[in-house]
């Protein structure tokens, strides 16, 4: 599986876009880019997919460049609910062995303030 | 309604033991997971089955025996349970969707203190 790479760590004003990078220089021509993210003591929540076209749906939009090597998850309008750590994810379309084998890295820790 | 669902929540137990984690969902959904996550807040998975047959084992040890009644359901047992056993494990499920991807929906975790 393709390894991503994210900040640590970011920090965002609430009310204001949280916009979180992912580095995925080693991705497949089939893997997917998935969002997932973690609020404390809960189970990793789906957010958003996306193969090579840019994705919105109601939780956020997902931008990922042409070379599909790095991509950006946008929340427009942070809450402070949306305090979380939050997953890169690149994964192979459904098929064989990989298929639904999600590997979470260490994830951003994005934390929302007043 | 909760679309998968583990119980317990939280378990303790001695070492030596012999524990059950059941799951179910109501989604409809024809694969069905087991994940772990450490102490160290990394998140694995450990099981995958797709209408009830195992897909994917993920090396780990024989004391843990999956079993999958049906579509709907995924328990984990785990025998012989060991100090390092203690962690959250999360069971999952998702439809296969071909070339749409594969959208993986979690519990909400069962929390394993072996003492």
């Amino acid at each position: 599986d393709a390894k991503t790479t994210q900040p640590t760590s970011m920090d965002c004003a609430e009310g204001r876009a949280a916009n979180l990078p992912c580095n995925h220089s080693t991705i497949s021509g089939n893997e997917y880019v998935y969002w997932y993210r973690q609020i404390h003591s809960q189970g990793p929540q789906y957010i958003i997919h996306g193969l090579k076209n840019n994705e919105t749906n109601e939780m956020a939009s997902l931008i990922i460049t042409e070379d599909r090597k790095s991509s950006t998850l946008i929340l427009p309008h942070a809450t402070l609910r949306d305090t979380a750590v939050y997953y890169c994810i690149v994964s192979p379309n459904a098929g064989g062995t990989s298929y639904g084998k999600l590997t979470f890295g260490q994830g951003t820790i994005l934390t929302v303030h007043p | 309604d909760t679309a998968v669902s583990q119980t317990p929540k939280y378990l303790v137990t001695q070492m030596g033991n012999d524990k059950s984690i059941k799951c179910e969902q109501n989604l409809g959904h024809d694969t069905m997971y087991w994940y772990k996550q450490d102490s160290k807040k990394f998140l694995k998975i450990m099981f995958s089955y797709n209408n009830k047959e195992l897909i994917i084992n993920e090396t780990v040890p024989n004391r843990f025996s999956p079993k999958s009644p049906d579509k709907a359901h995924l328990n984990l047992h785990i025998n012989s349970l060991e100090l390092g056993d203690s962690a959250v494990y999360f069971c999952a499920s998702s439809h296969y969707r071909g070339l749409s991807g594969n959208t993986i929906y979690f519990g909400e975790g069962s929390w394993l203190t072996v003492v």
